[in-house]
């Protein structure tokens, strides 16, 4: 089974809407990470949530965290054409030292 | 600070060839990851290395694989012989301490493989 499974695979908006992708995982978690990656580039940290946290905000960003129905959500607000990527969430077990990647939600802004 | 890189950022192969990927994490990171993402899917683990030692390779897929961090400094990973679904992206990554502590990994801009 897969942890940190993002819904959905695939979004198109137009320029200025907001985006919303959700993230599901299956096992107890320290902390939940958003990553964004442009086509043909490499990963780009964008925000960190703890277990002990529910939402964070950065920038245009934010994120939600429900640890009792393990899921988390990255809200992209007033998007852009330059939000065109694919947005990963990984998490970090309790007591693990890695992160462990979903699927990836495929978003395109279009201007 | 330079961040993580990587080397080379795109190999063609043909299956059955060697493959040598280098990794230079950020300097002072004790913690180096090897991830991989294939033919579009999820991104999977394949190892961490703490200094030089492995301490954690349940993700290589085979023994075609093999990744080394000498010195605890620089990492490599070859693939040896290269099949065809070995293509796809080879993140690696880095961080100081670990990401339990809520610490962030960062990644290079991978070295894009492709096998035919």
């Amino acid at each position: 089974s897969q942890q940190g499974e993002e819904d959905p695979q695939a979004l198109s908006i137009q320029e200025g809407e907001n985006a919303t992708m959700n993230c599901s995982y299956k096992t107890s978690i320290n902390n939940l990470q958003w990553y964004r990656q442009n086509s043909g580039r490499g990963l780009v940290h964008l925000i960190l949530i703890r277990s002990n946290e529910r939402e964070k905000h950065s920038g245009r960003l934010r994120v939600t965290l429900d640890t009792s129905k393990k899921s988390s959500s990255l809200l992209i607000t007033a998007s852009r054409a330059a939000d065109t990527a694919s947005y990963f969430c990984a998490t970090v077990e309790t007591s693990g030292s890695r992160l462990t990647f979903g699927e990836g939600t495929q978003l395109t802004v279009n201007p | 600070e330079a961040g993580v890189t990587q080397f080379p950022s795109h190999s063609v192969i043909e299956k059955g060839q060697t493959v040598t990927l280098r990794c230079d994490p950020i300097s002072g990171h004790d913690n180096l990851y090897w991830y991989r993402r294939v033919m579009g899917k999820e991104i999977k683990f394949l190892l961490h290395f703490v200094k030089e030692s492995k301490q954690d390779e349940s993700g290589m897929p085979n023994n075609r694989f093999l990744a080394e961090r000498t010195g605890g400094t620089y990492s490599t990973l070859k693939v040896q012989p290269a099949e065809l679904e070995d293509s796809g992206v080879y993140f690696c990554a880095s961080s100081q301490d670990s990401p339990g502590d809520g610490n962030t990994i960062y990644f290079g801009e991978g070295s894009w493989l492709t096998v035919v």
